[in-house]
């Protein structure tokens, strides 16, 4: 059984452009969750959706970034007009249905120039 | 919202000691949930509490959930140059749905 993925592993964007970050859950795993980490901190909380639903998205900054779970294939998180303080690890977590228990993928590493 | 406190927030221990950390909420939680991130990885799930007063151990890795719900402890015994990383725990509750709070973190370093 295949892990959490993400891609890519790394990501450089210059300022103004989009990133998009993929991840695809576990299998059996319908629940996805997107959280960031800053160099030496910890994980922040961004976004939980289940399949075609934001469930909660209390993390997400309200301008520039959305997230998505459609139907058939990965989760998206989107980040448009990146700037510099976007530069960060972007995790994606999934679980199965009713349990608390996540599992994370490798990660995507956004470099903004 | 919950917080969690995770202490002590970083470590640094000679080789073949015993560590201990813990996490405290002024929260109840219904699980309990483990992590360690190696640098450049996501996190790793170590260990998974599911009752108060349980103790489930990993190998080396002990780790309990407390009677009162609000806290948890990990203990690595004998540690070892591998063992280096940012250890997290996580609590879940009922009333965050499958949502999980984290703590910020313990960085431990070991002295070879």
């Amino acid at each position: 059984n295949a892990g959490v993925m993400q891609n890519p592993r790394h990501l450089v964007r210059r300022r103004g452009q989009e990133a998009r970050l993929r991840c695809s859950p576990m299998k059996g795993h319908s629940h996805v969750y997107w959280y960031r980490q800053l160099p030496e901190e910890g994980l922040k909380f961004m976004v939980y959706l289940q399949k075609e639903n934001i469930i909660d998205e209390s993390g997400m900054p309200k301008e520039r970034f959305s997230a998505e779970f459609p139907k058939e294939g990965p989760s998206i998180l989107r980040i448009q007009q990146v700037v510099r303080g976007d530069s960060a690890a972007y995790f994606c977590a999934s679980s199965p249905p009713g349990q608390y228990t996540q599992y994370f993928g490798p990660g995507t590493r956004l470099t903004v120039l | 919202g919950q917080q969690l406190n995770q202490s002590p927030q970083s470590m640094f221990i000679q080789e073949g000691e015993d560590v201990s950390m813990n996490c405290t909420s002024s929260s109840i939680f219904n699980t309990w949930l483990w992590y360690k991130q190696e640098p450049g990885e996501g996190p790793v799930l170590l260990i998974a509490l599911y009752k108060a007063g349980e103790l489930t151990s990993n190998g080396r890795l002990t780790a309990q959930f407390g009677i009162t719900r609000k806290d948890s402890f990990l203990n690595i015994s004998a540690s070892i140059p591998s063992d280096v990383g940012i250890y997290f725990c996580a609590g879940g509750d009922n009333n965050a749905g499958n949502m999980l709070t984290f703590g910020g973190g313990t960085r431990l370093m070991v002295k070879p």
